[in-house]
């Protein structure tokens, strides 16, 4: 069956670092796009692409990320990570107006 | 001020009750609504998805929108333990090719059995 995947499912990194958090699908959607979640805050977005070599920016995209080199993948980065970034990630593709979420990254920035 | 306003609750009801759940919006033009449920530690999944104003019904579950209003409810009907999530609210504009969702914050929904 077709599905998105995430990973890794839970990081926990230092202030400073760069962080790598992978995005798959196997869908062959030529949306996708990467979400933060925060209590009080609900799902906001950080970028999005609808195709290869295609990127924007969405919300809340300082300090992050992505490039897309194929369909399947959408990698979204963290160029030096911040407490702030600390959250839960999810990545979601789509075909017209319906998009379809991944289970989700829990960062924590110590 | 949020282009989505959603009461986050927490809202907790006994099982079987009627559920409603709402959301507003400032920009007129969003013409696309959906709603989304999310299980604890989940993704969010598709729930209902709405164009035009007034109703649309899928089992227990009733989509309205309001455009006169820039308002939208979701009702469930005999509410089930397994309804418990959080329900968010999601919303496009209508501009072609924008697939960009803007989400409510999300309310976190109990039936109690």
């Amino acid at each position: 069956d077709a599905e998105i995947t995430q990973s890794p499912r839970h990081k926990i990194t230092e202030t400073g670092r760069q962080v790598t958090l992978a995005c798959h699908q196997t869908w062959n959607h030529n949306n996708m796009f990467w979400y933060r979640q925060d209590l009080g805050h609900g799902l906001r977005l950080i970028h999005y692409s609808y195709g290869v070599q295609d990127t924007n920016k969405g919300e809340v995209s300082d300090g992050y990320s992505v490039s897309r080199s194929n369909t399947e993948d959408l990698p979204l980065t963290l160029e030096s990570a911040a407490s702030s970034q600390t959250s839960v990630y999810f990545c979601a593709s789509g075909k017209g107006d319906t998009q379809y979420f991944g289970p989700g990254t829990r960062l924590t920035v110590l | 001020q949020k282009e989505v306003e959603q009461d986050p609750g927490p809202l907790s009801v006994p099982e079987g009750a009627i559920v409603s759940l709402n959301c507003t919006y400032s920009n007129s033009a969003f013409q696309y609504f959906m709603w989304y449920r999310q299980y604890s530690r989940k993704g969010p999944e598709l729930l209902m998805y709405t164009y035009s104003s007034g109703n649309k019904e899928d089992g227990r579950f009733t989509a309205q929108v309001d455009k006169s209003s820039k308002y939208i409810s979701l009702f469930i009907r005999d509410s089930q333990p397994s309804d418990s999530a959080t329900y968010l609210c999601a919303m496009k504009k209508g501009t072609q090719g924008a697939q960009k969702l803007v989400f409510g914050q999300g309310t976190r929904l109990t039936i109690n059995p």
